[in-house]
């Protein structure tokens, strides 16, 4: 069964570091999403992207982040220089276009930032 | 804006009891509406759906019904088992392809022997 597969699966870096979070989405999927849930709060939704541009951002994804699809397979979530509020569990996920309806979200396994 | 609220947890329950994790919403139009879990250490995965009023969703023994008059999307399983514990996450979308998911707030179900 395809999945999603997310790089690494956990990652400490300091605080100030810019780290790069890798993400394979499922082959024939057309939009990407990135999500993060902090320990003990809810899912939030960062950023989804569709035809090599950002289609929709939160107020969370300020210009200390930054996505892009650097090939045919990855795409990826950078944060420049990060902030001990910025440790959390970051889901990538991708779903299917079908002409303008919904269509479900599959879900990476998540990669577990820490800033210390 | 659109928002999902989920029973406050955790929730502890002994195997083959019964489950209902109560979920509301707000939002705008006729959103579509999902129940995801998240086991030990695994990612987000999809438990059920339902995409519009009286519909329900089911899988693995799980039921919401879409309930518009009341906003709510409760997931009910009649006898519960070990291996259900995990995190049960109540969602919504707004049906336009490729937005976001809005998530409740997670509720922490263990089920012992």
């Amino acid at each position: 069964e395809p999945e999603v597969t997310q790089t690494p699966s956990h990652q400490v870096t300091q605080m100030g570091q810019e780290v790069i979070l890798r993400c394979v989405p499922i082959s024939n999927h057309l939009y990407f999403y990135w999500y993060r849930q902090i320990l003990g709060q809810k899912v939030e939704f960062l950023v989804s992207f569709y035809n090599n541009e950002i289609s929709e951002k939160s107020e969370i994804f300020d210009d200390q982040f930054s996505v892009e699809r650097p090939d045919g397979s990855n795409f990826t979530l950078k944060i420049r220089s990060t902030k001990l509020e910025d440790s959390a569990m970051y889901f990538c996920a991708s779903s299917e276009l079908t002409g303008g309806a919904y269509t479900e979200a599959f879900f990476g396994q998540g990669t577990r930032l820490t800033v210390v | 804006g659109d928002s999902v609220t989920q029973m406050e947890g955790p929730v502890t329950l002994s195997e083959e009891a019964f489950l209902t994790i109560n979920c509301t919403y707000t939002a705008t139009g006729y959103p579509s509406l999902f129940w995801y879990v998240q086991y030990p250490g695994e990612g987000l995965q999809l438990l059920l759906k339902a995409t519009k009023a009286d519909d329900k969703g089911s899988n693995k023994g799980f039921e919401a019904t879409y309930r518009k008059e009341t906003t709510s999307f409760h997931l009910e399983k009649g006898s519960v088992q070990v291996s259900d514990s995990a995190v049960y996450f109540c969602a919504l979308n707004p049906k336009t392809s490729g937005s976001r998911l809005t998530f409740g707030e997670g509720t922490q179900l263990t089920v012992n022997p």
